[in-house]
This record gives structure tokens, C-alpha cells and sequence, in this order.
């Protein structure tokens, strides 16, 4: 069993949609949380960083982490063209290294 | 301000070749850790430097290896490639370790061995 578990899709919606994107986890020590987005023949970028359960939101995004089922989620609101890319969940264990599930494919479509 | 630069951005190797890939950190930032990522997954931790020491290292042979340079810059050295070493491999810089996760990534040395 992986670490890190992520649906690879590649999913397509229409612009102005909301998207959801998950991960699942098994490690029960993992205590941080990121979302990266990485544009075709670029490296990540990071988009969102969390440490605990609960919402963050920054802008049209928000992620969620559920500890006790082992379960994030990023929620992209009025989906845009431009936010066409690979979305990687990321997980952290103390000062260890990060964690990448294997990233899931987004088109928006105009 | 500069951000994490690689280099070189392409390359063409042979099996049985060794390769190094160069990495300059973000400004102001001191560890340097390195990732290989095959295509269609992930990124996997090869290993990471601070102070110029690998500090931690993940599930790779002792073919990759590294070095830190007193300016924080860092080289990637793979030894006797295989075909299946061919991915992107992405330096990310941090500052004091990987405590905060907040890993900034260059955009990637991307390795195609024949």
C-alpha cells in the first residue's frame, strides 16, 4: 500500500465549475498538509499548507484535512482556464521528507 | 529575487553514463533536497543537504549522490544510468530542514537515458 493515495484522473470540467480534489493516507504520523499545482514541463509550485484539521481557505481555493479518516481535500471554486494542471497532494512527517501522491490531471475547460 | 534555478534543463545520456545535475537554492535558503519524478507520478525524495551534509536520504542506490557547496548550491551525480533513471529530477530549497514543509521547487533537469 502506498503512502499517499491520490486519483490520477484526468478530470475535465467546465469553466466556472467547483473542483474537488482528494487524497487518502495511511500514515497516522503525518502532520502536514500541502497542495502543489505543476504546470506541464514545470516544476510544483506550492498552493496550500496546513497542520491541522479543519479548512484553510486562500482565495478561490480551499484545503481540508480530516485526520481522524485520514482524508484531504482541495476545493477550487469558479474553476478557470488557467488553473489547467497537475494538482499534487503532499504529506509531512516532523522533519521528514515530503510524501507526493502521484498528482491528478486538470482541464478546464473555456 | 531569484528563484530556484537547474541546470541543465535537458539532457541525452546513454546506459552506463554518469550525469550531474546543478542546483541553486532560493535566495536566503540553505538546505537543498532533490526529487526525482517519473512521468505520470509523483515526486520521489532522493535525498537532502544542509550544511553540506546529506542529512536524510529515501530509497535510492548509491549510484545518486550529491554534494553541497559552501554557497548553499548543490549537484545531483548519478553513476552508471539505467533507462529507468530517466524522469525530471527537481531541486527544491527550504531554510533549516524540512520542519515547515514549505519547499519551493525549480523547474526541473529533465534526464532521458537511451
Amino acid at each position: 500500500q502506498k503512502e499517499v493515495e491520490q486519483d490520477p484522473g484526468p478530470l475535465s470540467v467546465p469553466e466556472g465549475a467547483i473542483v474537488s480534489l482528494n487524497c487518502t493516507y495511511s500514515n497516522s504520523a503525518f502532520q502536514y498538509f500541502m497542495w502543489y499545482r505543476q504546470y506541464s514541463r514545470k516544476g510544483p509550485e506550492l498552493l496550500m499548507y496546513t497542520y491541522s484539521s479543519g479548512n484553510k481557505e486562500d482565495g478561490r481555493f480551499t484545503a481540508q484535512v480530516d485526520k481522524s479518516s485520514k482524508y484531504i481535500s482541495l476545493f477550487i471554486r469558479d474553476s478557470q482556464p488557467s488553473d489547467s494542471a497537475t494538482y499534487l497532494c503532499a504529506l509531512q512527517a516532523g522533519a521528514n521528507n515530503l510524501f507526493f501522491g502521484t498528482g491528478t490531471r486538470l482541464t478546464v475547460i473555456p | 529575487d531569484a528563484g530556484v534555478t537547474q541546470s541543465p534543463t535537458h539532457l541525452i545520456k546513454t546506459r552506463g553514463q554518469q550525469v550531474t545535475l546543478r542546483c541553486s537554492p532560493k535566495s536566503g535558503h540553505d538546505t537543498v533536497s532533490w526529487y526525482q519524478q517519473a512521468l505520470g507520478q509523483g515526486p520521489q525524495f532522493i535525498f537532502q543537504y544542509y550544511e553540506e551534509e546529506e542529512r536524510q536520504r529515501g530509497n535510492f542506490p548509491d549510484r545518486f549522490s550529491g554534494h553541497q557547496f559552501p554557497n548553499y548550491s548543490s549537484e545531483l551525480n548519478v553513476n552508471a544510468l539505467l533507462l529507468g533513471d530517466s524522469a525530471l529530477y527537481l531541486c527544491a530549497s527550504s531554510l533549516g530542514g524540512l520542519d515547515t514543509g514549505e519547499l519551493f521547487f525549480g523547474e526541473g533537469s529533465r534526464l532521458t537515458v537511451l
